[in-house]
């Protein structure tokens, strides 16, 4: 039972390169989300999407991007990588509007 | 602009100890508040609040959500070394299933 997987675990950018970090869910869960976490900041909404073909801005959408072409994968995008963008990244889904959220181990980015 | 507010930021207590960590909200079309707990990697589930005054229970730890003054409280009894963590709380809201997460309060248990 494999829940929500992450590729990379980690990586290393150099300012202006791009990378897509990956995300899949085996649940057939509708509801899709993106965050990122910096130290003692919590947890910030990037993207998200309530099903396959929809997605949002949450909280701090600037420089990334989203799509959602299929129930199981939401994939993350950075066109143009810069320093504010290292962060931990996390991805979550859940089946129906009013319920937790289950998480991937996260992708711990890097920009140099 | 929503706000979700967690305090204290950071807590060291002894094992044995019992905390309370607090968490407010300004949030529009508030649905649901949510515990997390996270230890080394991803957050785990703990509790969802919908109702005022309902206390949820688990073990050691509880929960109780106040719609009108607008916070929750995460209380953990006998707190052990293994409850060191950083403890979430998020607020799902009606459009679009948007949930916010405050800063999270550290925690520490010391044996």
């Amino acid at each position: 039972n494999a829940g929500v997987t992450q590729t990379p675990k980690f990586r290393i950018l150099k300012i202006g390169q791009s990378m897509t970090l990956q995300c899949t869910q085996d649940m057939n869960h509708n509801y899709m989300y993106w965050y990122r976490q910096d130290p003692g900041m919590g947890l910030k909404l990037i993207y998200y999407s309530v099903g396959a073909g929809i997605t949002d801005k949450g909280e701090v959408p600037n420089g990334y991007n989203v799509s959602r072409s299929t129930t199981e994968d939401f994939p993350l995008r950075l066109e143009l990588a810069a320093p504010s963008q290292t962060s931990v990244y996390f991805c979550a889904s859940t089946p129906q509007g009013n319920s937790p959220l289950h998480f991937g181990n996260g992708t711990r980015l890097t920009v140099t | 602009e929503d706000k979700v507010v967690q305090s204290p930021l950071s807590l060291v207590v002894h094992e044995g100890d019992t905390v309370t960590l607090n968490c407010s909200y300004e949030v529009t079309n508030f649905r649901s508040l949510l515990w997390y707990k996270q230890e080394k990697k991803a957050p785990t589930f703990l509790f969802m609040l919908t109702s005022s005054g309902i206390e949820k229970k688990s073990g050691r730890l509880s929960s109780i959500l106040d719609k009108k003054e607008l916070f929750s409280i995460l209380n953990i009894t006998a707190t052990q070394t293994g409850d060191s963590a950083i403890y979430l709380c998020a607020v799902l809201k009606w459009n679009n299933n948007d949930m916010r997460f405050g800063a999270g309060t550290r925690l520490t248990v010391k044996p």
